[in-house]
Formats: structure tokens, sequence, C-alpha cells
């Protein structure tokens, strides 16, 4: 079946510093949607890339969906420290429905 | 107003146990959804249903039987719960299609000792 997968699986940043994670699937994917999921908390919609090669900003946040379709980058300019959560991707494959990607969690300290 | 609901948020019951968790949207969404999250922040689906209908089953076992009365409502029923079934599980809704961006629930804390 359809596999999404997430790297780093993990990231701890200080305040300022940049971060990307990127994700990575096993088949074409006909969109993909990315989500935040603060500690505790559940996964909240941000975005959604359908386009080959699109990109998409939301302030520091800058979205990209690969040439290929098969691949997507989140990057966040100047983390802060609400930036911490777990940022999934989640794509579209053959099957037409949604799967999630193995996610990244990111840690921001002062 | 909250959009995605689930009842209980925390569930802590003993192996062999059998238990429910309600859902329920007021997006007028047509399509719901249910994921385990497990201790590795894996979100997996588990079930999809649009208008009442089933139409997603994943590699589920059949002790998890969800309903559906109305299409603002799935609910999920647990029988002979067993250690490996403690997780975060959440409802999810979303307009139309399978494709389309999901609302989540806060989630279920199902603990199993």
């Amino acid at each position: 079946g359809q596999q999404v997968m997430q790297i780093p699986q993990y990231q701890h940043v200080q305040e300022g510093e940049d971060f990307t994670t990127y994700c990575n699937s096993s088949t074409t994917l006909s969109n993909i949607q990315w989500y935040k999921q603060r500690p505790g908390g559940h996964p909240v919609f941000l975005i959604q890339l359908v386009k080959s090669g699109e990109v998409k900003k939301q302030k520091r946040l800058t979205f990209q969906f690969g040439e290929a379709k098969k691949n997507s980058s989140l990057h966040i300019t100047a983390t802060q420290t609400t930036d911490v959560g777990t940022y999934f991707c989640a794509g579209t494959g053959t099957a037409s429905k949604l799967t999630f990607g193995t996610g990244t969690r990111l840690q921001v300290t002062l | 107003d909250t959009a995605v609901s689930q009842t209980p948020k925390y569930l802590v019951t003993q192996m062999g146990n059998d238990k429910s968790i309600k859902c329920e949207q007021n997006l007028g969404h047509d399509t719901m959804y249910w994921y385990k999250q497990d201790s590795k922040k894996f979100l997996k689906i588990m079930f999809s249903y649009n208008n009442k209908e089933l139409i997603i089953n994943e590699t589920v076992p059949n002790r998890f039987s969800p309903k559906s009365p109305d299409k603002a409502h799935l609910n999920l029923h647990i029988n002979s719960l067993e250690l490996g079934d403690s997780a975060v599980y959440f409802c999810a809704s979303g307009s139309g299609t399978l494709n389309q961006p999901q609302h989540f629930g806060d989630g279920t804390r199902l603990s199993i000792l």
C-alpha cells in the first residue's frame, strides 16, 4: 500500500533557527496536506497543495509540492516556541484516500 | 461551538472490558473517520463513513465496530479490550470525498490496565 515517510523524525532547534521537514511518498500524489499537532492536542489542518511545483506561504511557513508530486516540504523561518509540535504531511494516492506521514516532532528552546 | 466533539476525553479500563467512544460533528460534513494514534504518534486510519455508509475499513480487529446512526455521528465500540488497544483515538470529519482536509476532535485517550 501507499507509504508516506517524513524526515527527520525529531528535531530540536533554538528559537530563531530555521526548520525543515521533508515528506516522501512511495506513489504519485494528487494532493498533499499539512497538519500541526501541538503536544496533548489534535491535528489541525494547515494547508493543501495540488499543483506540481506549487509553493505556498503562511507567514513564516513555506510549503512546497515537488515537481514529480511524490514529495513535499515544510520550512519554518526563525522558529518560535509556539511552533513546537508534530508536523504531519498527508497525501492522496491512487486509492483516493488520505494517508498520513510518519510525522516530525519539533522542539524549540530559548 | 466545538466542531468535532468526542466523549469521553479519557477512558481507563481493564483488559477484557467493552467500551464505546462517541463522536459528533456540527460542520455539515458528509464523511467521518476514526484514527488510532499510538505512543510513537503514528496516525493510522481505522474506518471512514460517508453519509452513514462504511467506505474505508482498514486492517482492524473485528473487536472494533463503528456505527453511524446519521451523518453527524460516528461511534466506535470496542469489545474485549486488550493492552495493545491503549492509544489516543481521534474522530475526524471532512466534506465530500476522502481527500479533503479533515477536522479532528480532541481525541479519547484510552488506557488499558
